[in-house]
């Protein structure tokens, strides 16, 4: 089955840089990759995505890249702010028809100090 | 707006107590998930439902089962809890029919003594 690992686990940054959240995944027919950020004491909630056809996406501050020959995906955030700070979860997924199962990553904590 | 409801915050148990966890969504929604989330080791899938009555086992279903009876109603229970199982339990529904995106309850604090 799928196999997601995420990297770094915790990331510290000042207000105004950059962070970047890798994962790479096992399964070559993975072909969605969901980005959930969960802020403290709340549910998850997506942010962005990319299908398999697609190398970036990008919606204001954050994009997503995916390497689908090395079979990884990133996320980044320009320009953080202190309401970045959160969990940040990566998943994948072979779409099916009717359902998908996201196997998500063990999550990056993200803090930016002002 | 799509709403992901809980039965409870947070739960006190008994080792060896039967466990009720209910999630309901108001969207229609195909696909309804549970998964336990745990410091370290992100969100794993108990169990998922792409129809009424139809379930399917995640990647972790040991000492869990689950009912759907009704299209918006997901039911999580624990036959005879164990302290291993305190963790934070998050229900999760989506549209089906390749739309993608989950929507989360508030999940639910459960603590086994």
């Amino acid at each position: 089955g799928e196999n997601v690992e995420q990297h770094p686990s915790t990331l510290s940054v000042q207000e105004g840089d950059s962070a970047v959240i890798k994962c790479t995944y096992s399964d070559s027919a993975s072909n969605y990759f969901p980005w959930y950020k969960q802020e403290l004491g709340k549910r998850p909630q997506l942010i962005i995505d990319i299908r398999s056809n697609v190398g970036e996406k990008k919606d204001q501050r954050i994009a997503v890249t995916l390497n689908k020959t090395a079979k990884h995906f990133s996320l980044h955030i320009t320009e953080t702010q202190p309401e970045d700070s959160a969990v940040y979860f990566c998943a994948a997924c072979r779409m099916n028809t009717g359902f998908q199962k996201l196997v998500f990553g063990t999550g990056t904590r993200l803090l930016v100090s002002p | 707006d799509v709403k992901v409801t809980q039965s409870s915050r947070y739960l006190v148990k008994r080792t060896g107590e039967k466990v009720f966890l209910e999630c309901v969504q108001d969207m229609d929604h195909e696909n309804m998930f549970w998964y336990r989330q745990d410091p370290g080791l992100g969100l794993r899938l108990i169990y998922f439902s792409y129809d009424v009555k139809m379930k399917e086992k995640g990647d972790i279903p040991e000492g869990y089962s689950v009912s759907r009876e009704k299209k918006e109603r997901f039911s999580l229970i624990l036959e005879s809890a164990s302290t291993n199982q305190t963790s934070m339990y998050l229900c999760a529904s989506s549209l089906g029919a390749m739309r993608e995106t989950q929507y989360f309850g508030p999940g639910t604090r459960l603590l086994v003594l």
